[in-house]
């Protein structure tokens, strides 16, 4: 059973820094793109960021672009999202989700919650 | 980015009957297109990918057409489970984008 476990949100304040993670496990996770989504309180679903297999390619929304970068490590079945000059736009919750490259995102975390705010 | 545009924004069906909801993409997505459901406090499911294959274990009641730049989902017989929002979802394209959603309530 494919398992994600997403960690690292909290209350920060405009301008500062967040890491997220994401705790895989039960699929070959060095096998797989992984994906980072968010969800605004009461609105969408906003893609925001991918990362291939080995780590090599990386994928960004434009309004997060130059601000956060994904990454991975294989070894440890673990993906993160470093989130640097947040704004208050950035408040959601952050998904992590398998998959997203030849093929859409097919099993997603329960989420972390980001909220930025003075 | 191509930007996805569902409508309508809710859609009111009676149990039993029938939903059609349709997604257009700003320029072709070819058959890169996927349907996901998403209810209140619960992670978004995926229902369709390749516009038209229902993911593991989707009820056949769901069913997606379309290519290029025209979707549509169509829900046979609502059931109770099936209110919910969906979302449609381009993954042809970086930026990858999703539509706005379409609430389906209870009428």
């Amino acid at each position: 059973e494919v398992q994600l476990l997403e960690s690292g949100g909290g209350l920060v304040q405009p301008g500062g820094s967040l890491r997220l993670s994401c705790a895989a496990s039960g699929f070959t996770f060095g096998g797989y793109a992984m994906s980072w989504v968010r969800q605004a309180p009461g609105r969408g679903l906003e893609w925001v960021s991918a990362i291939s297999g080995s780590g090599s390619s990386t994928y960004y929304a434009d309004s997060v672009k130059g601000r956060f970068t994904i990454s991975r490590d294989n070894s440890k079945n673990t993906l993160y999202l470093q989130m640097n000059s947040l704004r208050a736009e950035d408040t959601a919750v952050y998904f992590c989700a398998k998959g997203g490259y030849q093929l859409p995102a097919s099993d997603w975390g329960q989420g972390t919650l980001v909220t930025v705010s003075s | 980015e191509i930007v996805m545009t569902q409508s309508p924004a809710t859609l009111s069906v009676s149990p039993g009957e029938r939903a059609t909801l349709s997604c257009r993409a700003s320029q072709s997505v070819s058959s890169n297109l996927a349907w996901y459901q998403q209810k209140p406090g619960q992670t978004p499911r995926l229902l369709v990918y390749g516009a038209s294959t229902r993911a593991t274990g989707i009820p056949v009641r769901f069913s997606g057409s379309g290519s290029g730049t025209e979707f549509t989902l169509t829900i046979s017989s609502l059931q109770s489970e099936d209110f919910a929002v969906y979302y449609c979802h381009q993954y042809d394209n970086w930026p990858r984008t999703f539509g706005q959603g379409t609430k389906v309530e209870i009428k």
